[in-house]
């Protein structure tokens, strides 16, 4: 089935660093994912997508790669901000997107 | 304009009752989007509308969900007697033409059912 899951429940990172978070998917995923943001008491919101027949691509302060061999995507946030504070989802779908559960960034000054 | 909106933020019912969560899609949007996101877990599929049409209702859980699009735009989603494990936010999300378009979610109506 389709699956798509995170490695970590939370990250600790200090104002000003670099950020990785991490994701698996299953083989029978879509070959298009999505990384989402979620603040508390609010819907998420959209950061970056990517294509399969890409690796990479770059946004604002954010990287999302992807490998395909080991089924594996990463967000890069660089130098994290306060307001990054949040939790940040991998999905992936046409229409029926699938989420993990999330990864809870917390950035300390 | 406007982002996609949902009301109400808060919904408070007896279990059994009947309630009726809606989501106003952003302008000129043909895609809407329902999911359900418990506590600690990401959003879970329930429906995909394309116009006023259901394209995809395979997150229903059962038969006491249902949801409608009757012009296209605004979209109810309708729980009958409503159960404890029904207690989510349920977000809505819309999207320009559905496929990969972005999918915007608004910010959720909390259902609790005690």
């Amino acid at each position: 089935g389709e699956s798509v899951g995170l490695h970590l429940p939370t990250l600790s990172v200090q104002e000003g660093d670099n950020s990785i978070i991490n994701c698996a998917y299953s083989n029978s995923a879509s070959d298009y994912f999505i990384w989402y943001k979620q603040e508390s008491g609010k819907g998420p919101q959209f950061i970056i997508d990517i294509r399969s027949n890409m690796d990479k691509r770059q946004g604002q302060r954010v990287t999302v790669l992807l490998n395909k061999t080991v089924k594996h995507l990463s967000l890069q946030i660089a130098a994290t901000q306060p307001g990054d504070s949040a939790v940040y989802f991998c999905s992936g779908g046409y229409n029926k997107l699938i989420f993990g559960a999330g990864t809870r960034l917390a950035v300390h000054p | 304009g406007a982002g996609v909106s949902q009301t109400p933020s808060n919904k408070v019912t007896e279990k059994g009752k009947y309630v009726e969560l809606r989501c106003d899609p952003i302008s000129g949007h043909t895609a809407l989007y329902w999911y359900r996101q418990s506590l600690g877990q990401g959003p879970e599929f329930l429906i995909y509308f394309q116009g006023t049409g259901a394209a995809d209702d395979s997150g229903l859980p059962n038969d006491r969900f249902f949801a409608v699009r009757p012009e296209g735009s605004v979209s109810t989603l309708k729980i009958q007697r409503t159960e404890r494990g029904d207690s989510a936010v349920y977000l809505c999300a819309s999207s320009h033409s559905g496929g990969t378009d972005i999918q915007y979610f608004g910010a959720g109506t909390r259902l609790s059912v005690l």
